[in-house]
């Protein structure tokens, strides 16, 4: 089955640039999506398609995508940015949604 | 504006039942394509299941864990999925969130605040 791998965590100092990696093979040919969740909040989705931003996220929030990897990116990092990141593909040949394990963004 | 209501949560013993129901508004319910994903305690997200709306055949698709056990339906003259479970395990204890289906790539971009079920005896 495919597998979605996230580290679990990734630290940032305000004002710096937050990358978060999303592993998985041939990941960009699933289009890959991304969710912030905070504490005791529903998920909310930042970026879908890969690199495309539904209305209301800020400009400096990110995806890309490169090979087996995909990327949510995360500039000028503040305090309210501290949150859960996942990532997210379909995966077709088997009919199924999967999510990676989620990476816990630190804001320094 | 997009609403996702869920209910139905709540304390329920190992092997028995449970409908959740999640009433949605702000959209054309008949057209969406649905999901529900849950979270365990201090866990990740773990997809459960989709329905395809009706004009695209209203099939279902399910994990692994819980595709002999739970079946999702909808009734769009309610504007309301379901979510019935059964034969519940400890393990199925989560908060189960209801979410739209959008696009080629099934981005989930609508969700709602989530129901807690508990199982437990």
């Amino acid at each position: 089955s495919y597998v979605l791998t996230q580290p679990p965590s990734v630290s940032v100092a305000p004002g710096k640039t937050a990358s978060i990696p999303c592993g998985g093979n041939n990941i960009g040919s699933k289009g890959v999506n991304w969710y912030q969740q905070k504490p005791d909040q529903a998920p909310v989705l930042v970026i879908y398609y890969n690199t495309d931003r539904p209305s209301g996220i800020p400009e400096r929030i990110s995806g890309s995508y490169s090979g087996n990897a995909a990327t949510l990116t995360i500039s000028r990092v503040e305090a309210g940015d501290e949150a859960d990141y996942y990532c997210q593909v379909w995966d077709s040949s088997t009919n199924h949604l999967i999510f990676g394990g989620g990476t816990k963004l630190t804001v320094l | 504006e997009v609403q996702l209501v869920e209910s139905g949560g709540g304390l329920v013993e190992p092997g028995k039942s449970l409908t959740l129901s999640c009433a949605a508004s702000g959209f054309t319910f008949k057209n969406a394509w649905m999901s529900w994903v849950r979270q365990a305690p201090g866990k990740g997200l773990e997809w459960v299941g989709r329905i395809k709306a009706k004009s695209a055949g209203g099939t279902t698709d399910y994990a692994a864990p819980v595709r002999a056990r739970f079946a999702i339906s909808r009734d769009d003259s309610k504007d309301t999925l379901y979510l019935h479970m059964s034969s519940l395990k400890t393990d199925d204890t989560a908060v189960y969130y209801c979410t739209t289906v959008y696009g080629g790539s099934y981005c989930l971009d609508y969700w709602g605040l989530g129901t807690l079920v508990t199982v437990s005896s």
